[in-house]
């Protein structure tokens, strides 16, 4: 069974510019998670989708927004790129609950490195 | 202070050697998460915890959620075990994200 894929794998843009990283889940699980892990801060939150809705949000500014389409894949797009967006993205799928208070185990992929020059 | 902390942030071993890894945490939780980290950034699932103690080959992870403290023990180490090894706990002031600790950096000496 494939795992979580991400694309692309590395991804270099300019400050100002618009970068859009890609993730496809698990077959089966309808939730997504995006993380930012930048060099020095450790693994931050970024969004949770689940069934095509932003279920919750990190501590980011609105120019990191996403969709969830009705395959159960999604995107990250990050708008008006600054300095310190450079990071790893890891992208995370877990089958959905009916609880948000019960945890379903998350599946990480192999994460998009997004450098800002 | 974080809501999740790791202890040692750095370990070194001699190949062979008993690991021990802390994660204490200061909010009730759902689940606790152990996840390793090899150089090239992927992230793979190690155990999935909410109580007692969970085995896999040579890895055994504890939690006492009276305590909120977690453990992962890694028994004759292996310098393939070298990676960050990071304890993420889900629940606290806000579902439907894990928040992290800042990972342990294991190096495995031949």
């Amino acid at each position: 069974e494939a795992g979580v894929t991400q694309s692309p794998t590395h991804l270099i843009k300019t400050r100002g510019q618009q970068a859009t990283l890609r993730c496809s889940p698990i077959s089966g699980h309808t939730s997504v998670y995006w993380y930012q892990q930048a060099l020095g801060l450790g693994l931050q939150f970024l969004l949770w989708y689940d069934e095509g809705e932003e279920r919750n949000r990190g501590n980011f500014p609105p120019r990191f927004s996403g969709r969830q389409f009705p395959n159960y894949s999604s995107e990250l797009n990050v708008n008006a790129l600054e300095l310190e967006d450079s990071a790893l993205y890891l992208c995370a799928s877990s089958i959905g609950s009916d609880s948000i208070s019960s945890y379903n185990e998350q599946f990480f992929g192999p994460g998009t490195r997004l450098t800002v020059l | 202070k974080n809501e999740v902390e790791q202890s040692p942030q750095n370990l070194t071993a001699q190949e062979g050697e008993f690991i021990t890894i802390n994660c204490s945490y200061s909010v009730g939780i759902s689940a606790l998460h152990w996840l390793q980290q090899h150089p090239g950034g992927g992230i793979v699932s190690l155990f999935m915890l909410s109580s007692g103690k969970k085995k896999h080959g040579r890895l055994i992870a504890t939690i006492n959620i009276q305590e909120k403290h977690s453990s992962l023990h890694i028994t004759a180490s292996h310098p393939r075990d070298s990676a960050v090894y990071i304890c993420a706990v889900y629940g606290g002031t806000s579902y439907g994200k894990l928040t992290f600790g800042q990972g342990t950096i294991l190096t495995v000496h031949p």
